[in-house]
């Protein structure tokens, strides 16, 4: 069965600092991940997916992410984060199959201080 | 483009009422979900329906019923609301292949007393 857990619940940096936000996935064979950000009030973006590619995952806003199938990990990182940052990151593994359906993770909350 | 379009964007309920909440999505995807969102629960799946004429439970079906209306609607009915069913719902659409990434409506507020 598929599942992912999000580290932290919820993280702090101050602004033009780096990211890092953390995921770890459990699959039966080779997945689909994602992540996914939520404004305040909003509606769910993906920020970016692996799909067996490249390890190295660029995504939207300066983010990037490294699936490492021997950590079963694949986290979320950007160099310095910005106020427009703060938001609630999802990590999202993939069930397989035709379906799509995804496991989402708990979420963590980034917070950026001025 | 809209994307994916919910109605209504809030609401409030009393417990035992009815209502239906409205997903449409005009990208031309097969397949379509309904979620829910809790505090510190992530979104948990409630049903989806991978092509239009079938629909499937999730992980949280008990109390919800779906119709897939055509290929763009897909529709979430509560019988008789209950607070327990207070949270945000999202509806999603993607193409049918797990690797597709889902596209987010921009939800609705659910409060029932």
């Amino acid at each position: 069965a598929q599942s992912v857990t999000q580290l932290d619940s919820h993280v702090s940096v101050s602004e033009g600092t780096p990211v890092l936000l953390r995921c770890n996935y459990s699959s039966s064979y080779s997945p689909s991940l994602f992540w996914y950000v939520q404004h305040p009030n909003k509606g769910l973006q993906l920020l970016l997916k692996y799909t067996s590619a490249a390890t190295l995952v660029k995504g939207i806003n300066g983010f990037e992410a490294e699936f490492k199938k021997s950590e079963t990990s694949f986290h979320l990182t950007k160099p310095s984060a910005h106020m427009s940052d703060a938001a609630e990151y999802f990590c999202v593994v993939s069930v397989g199959g035709s379906q799509g359906n995804l496991i989402f993770g708990k979420g963590t909350k980034l917070s950026v201080k001025p | 483009n809209a994307g994916v379009t919910q109605t209504p964007k809030f609401q409030v309920l009393k417990t035992g009422q009815s209502m239906t909440l409205q997903c449409a999505q005009d990208m031309n995807h097969n397949s379509m979900y309904w979620y829910r969102q809790d505090p510190g629960m992530g979104l948990r799946l409630i049903y989806y329906s991978a092509s239009e004429g079938t629909t499937d439970k999730g992980e949280v079906p008990n109390g919800y019923n779906v119709s897939r209306l055509n290929k763009r609607e897909f529709s979430l009915r509560l019988e008789s609301a209950a607070p327990s069913q207070t949270s945000v719902y999202f509806c999603a659409s993607s193409e049918l292949y797990s690797h597709n990434e889902q596209f987010f409506g921009p939800g609705t507020r659910l409060t029932v007393l």
